[in-house]
C-alpha cells in the first residue's frame, strides 16, 4: 500500500501568517492528491483535488501544488475560520490512504 | 442539495455484528462510486472500503477484509456497511463518502454523511 506521511503533525500560527503543510507519498501518485479540512465534530471537508484543483466555493487563499511524491498545502493569509485539521489523501489507487493529518493551531 | 445520511451505529460486544445504512439524496445515486471512511477516537481518518457504481465491484482496507461487506441498494438510494467479527480496534466514527465523477480526476470524496459511531466493548 503507498503510505502517507504529512508534516509537521502540529503547526502553530497567527491570524495573517502563510503557512505550508507538506505530504509526501511512499511512491509516485502522479497528481492523485487531494487535501481535506475538518473540524472538530464535523465531517471532513474537500478543499483541493488533483493536487492544485481548488474546489468550487473553496477561498483562493488556498493553494496546492506538487506532483509524484511531493505535495504542499498552502494558506497564504490564515483566517481564523481556517484553524483546524488538514489530511492529505492519494487517490491513484483503490486502497486510498490518508496522511495523519496536520493540526492548524493558534500561536 | 446532497445529503448522505448514516445510520446504525451504536455499542456492540467484541465479536458481535452490525449494518450500518447511508441514505443519499440530491444526486443520481446510481452513477456514483461510494466508500466508507472511520475514525477512531482522536484518532485521523482512515479509508475503509469503495462499491462501484454498479455495486459489481467491490474493494476493503487489509484491516477489514474478510469481516466486513459493503453493498448498495440503487432502487433504495442506500450504501450498506456488514459489519461481522467486531474488534475492540473496529471503534470509530463511520463515514459515507460519495466519490466525485469517474474518469476525471476528481475521483475524490466530494461529499461526506455526518457520520455514526460505532463502540465494541464489552
Amino acid at each position: 500500500d503507498i503510505q502517507m506521511t504529512q508534516s509537521p503533525s502540529t503547526l502553530s500560527a497567527s491570524v495573517g501568517d502563510r503557512v505550508t503543510i507538506t505530504c509526501r507519498a511512499s511512491q509516485s501518485i502522479s497528481s492523485w492528491l487531494a487535501w481535506y479540512q475538518q473540524k472538530p465534530g464535523k465531517a471532513p471537508k474537500l478543499l483541493i483535488y488533483a493536487a492544485s484543483t481548488l474546489e468550487s466555493g473553496v477561498p483562493s487563499r488556498f493553494s496546492g501544488s506538487g506532483s509524484g511524491t511531493e505535495f504542499t498545502l498552502t494558506i497564504s493569509s490564515l483566517q481564523p475560520d481556517d484553524f483546524a485539521t488538514y489530511y492529505c489523501q492519494q487517490y491513484s489507487s483503490y486502497s486510498y490512504t490518508f496522511g495523519q493529518g496536520t493540526k492548524l493551531e493558534i500561536k | 442539495e446532497v445529503q448522505l445520511l448514516e445510520s446504525g451505529g451504536g455499542l456492540i460486544q467484541p465479536g458481535g455484528s452490525l449494518r450500518l445504512s447511508c441514505a443519499a439524496s440530491g444526486f443520481t445515486f446510481s452513477s456514483y462510486a461510494m466508500s466508507w471512511v472511520r475514525q477512531a477516537p482522536g484518532k485521523g481518518l482512515e479509508w475503509v472500503s469503495a462499491v462501484k457504481s454498479s455495486g459489481g465491484s467491490t474493494y476493503y482496507a487489509d484491516s477489514v477484509k474478510g469481516r466486513f461487506t459493503i453493498s448498495r441498494d440503487n432502487s433504495k438510494n442506500t450504501l450498506y456497511l456488514q459489519m461481522n467479527s467486531l474488534r475492540a480496534e473496529d471503534t470509530a466514527v463511520y463515514y459515507c463518502a460519495k466519490r466525485g465523477t469517474t474518469g476525471t480526476t476528481k475521483e475524490v470524496f466530494d461529499y461526506w454523511g455526518q457520520g455514526t459511531l460505532v463502540t465494541v466493548s464489552s
